[in-house]
């Protein structure tokens, strides 16, 4: 039973264009979240996160948005960049317990 | 500013046989874990360690055994590998107060044949 869920394997997004990643948990309890990004042969670094205190956290160009009713979080990078082309990972956890919960990530292509 | 460094990248092993993956930070993390990731699937936790001296199970640790030799140090064994262990292991550390952040170390492609 995924806790964390990643629908989307891939995603492609043209160059200067809006990329929105999402995730969806089950978990009421969880009130901590991050994104991650990866790229091939490296490990995954840390990109922005979230507490459930808020809905929007905002960092450059990348802004995580939080919907606790809907149980669901988003990662929108604007605009979009060649760089930005890796493995977005999602992970939760209930306070400051070392156990994130992962999903299985978000393949980001960007067409120039 | 080498940060959390796995050996070996790469390893072939056959079934049966034993090897030990080793992981060391230098940024003076108290917490050290090791992940493994598998096609489709995210991270999952094998073992941590909240602190030198302490080690506990994490979601899949069957299989593995740890050793936290020291504050910089945090070992994975596999006693008899299976071909269910070809995976892709992350070592990861994280300092006291960082809240949920852990830093990875590059991986280590495993394949027991």
């Amino acid at each position: 039973d995924q806790q964390v869920k990643q629908n989307s394997p891939s995603l492609s997004v043209q160059e200067g264009r809006i990329s929105i990643l999402n995730c969806d948990y089950t978990n009421s309890m969880f009130d901590y979240f991050l994104w991650y990004k990866k790229y091939p042969a490296e490990g995954p670094t840390f990109l922005i996160s979230i507490s459930s205190i808020k809905d929007k956290n905002e960092d450059g160009r990348f802004t995580v948005f939080l919907n606790k009713s809907a149980k669901h979080l988003s990662l929108h990078i604007v605009p979009s960049q060649p760089g930005d082309s890796a493995v977005y990972f999602c992970a939760a956890s209930v306070g400051s317990n070392y156990q994130l919960i992962w999903g299985a990530g978000t393949k980001l292509i960007i067409k120039p | 500013n080498a940060g959390v460094t796995q050996t070996p990248k790469f390893q072939v092993l056959k079934t049966g046989q034993s090897m030990t993956l080793q992981c060391a930070q230098d940024m003076n993390h108290n917490s050290m874990y090791w992940y493994r990731q598998d096609p489709g699937m995210g991270l999952r936790l094998i073992y941590y360690s909240a602190s030198e001296g302490t080690t506990d199970k994490g979601e899949v640790p069957n299989g593995y055994n740890v050793s936290r030799l020291n504050k910089r140090e945090f070992s994975l064994r596999l006693e008899s590998a299976a071909p269910s262990q070809t995976s892709v292991y992350f070592c990861a550390s994280r300092p006291r107060g960082s809240g949920n952040t852990i830093y990875f170390g590059e991986g280590s492609w495993l394949t027991v044949v």
